[in-house]
């Protein structure tokens, strides 16, 4: 049980696009989500924390409208780079629980590469 | 498909005991196996891995691989009650390969 999906696993897009990458909870019902984002030395970094149903709470630092996080649902949270460049080429992982006895389960990663 | 197995899941020792984690794995293109600390906020990076049977050691934490085995273990002494958290395995990391984390093992540290 508790299995987190994340999608796409890897994508290359064109500087100034937009790029959505998905984390669902595949067995289970997920009230928080957490975004990361992979640093050199194998840092990761919090950016946000996203509830289902309200706005999510971004770490200082973290631009908001850049990095545009959606809850809708308790399975599914959005992390959408928006107007990407190539200093956001990264490697953005998601952790999703319900933040009891039981922790938080992580995704297998997205590598964003900027061209 | 790639795993990684914590053992044990929950742990709760006294002050100044020491302790041994446990993680096996099984991944594809085997590259590095990170260990990482989590209480609050992201996980703290504490030791990569690549070598078989080179111990890495940071103060009272320290951690080897065994690839043959297909595991590693992680050993903290004289433990403190600010090791309390939960450490999680990860195998590998970056790169264009996908991340497995394992489930993680919460040591309790109890005055």
């Amino acid at each position: 049980g508790a299995v987190v999906s994340q999608h796409p696993s890897w994508v290359i897009c064109k500087s100034g696009t937009s790029v959505k990458i998905e984390c669902r909870s595949l067995d289970f019902q997920a009230t928080t989500m957490f975004w990361y984002r992979q640093f050199p030395k194998q840092s990761l970094m919090l950016m946000a924390t996203s509830n289902e149903g309200s706005k999510a709470t971004y770490e200082q630092g973290v631009e908001k409208d850049k990095f545009l996080i959606n809850h809708a649902s308790l399975t599914l949270s959005t992390l959408t780079v928006t107007s990407a460049h190539p200093e956001d080429s990264s490697f953005y992982i998601c952790s999703a629980g319900t933040g009891g006895e039981l922790g938080y389960t992580f995704g297998s990663g997205t590598r964003l590469t900027v061209v | 498909e790639d795993k990684v197995v914590q053992s044990p899941l929950s742990l709760v020792v006294h002050e100044g005991d020491t302790v041994t984690l446990n993680c096996s794995y099984e991944v594809t293109n085997f590259r590095s196996l990170l260990w990482y600390k989590q209480e609050k906020k992201a996980p703290t990076f504490l030791f990569m891995l690549t070598s078989s049977g080179i111990e890495k050691k940071s103060g009272r934490l320290s951690s080897i691989l065994d690839k043959k085995e297909l595991s590693s273990i992680l050993n903290i002494t004289a433990t403190q009650t600010g090791d309390s958290a939960i450490y999680l395995c990860a195998g590998p990391l970056g790169g264009y390969q996908k991340v497995t984390f394992g489930i993680g093992t919460k040591l309790q540290v109890i005055p």
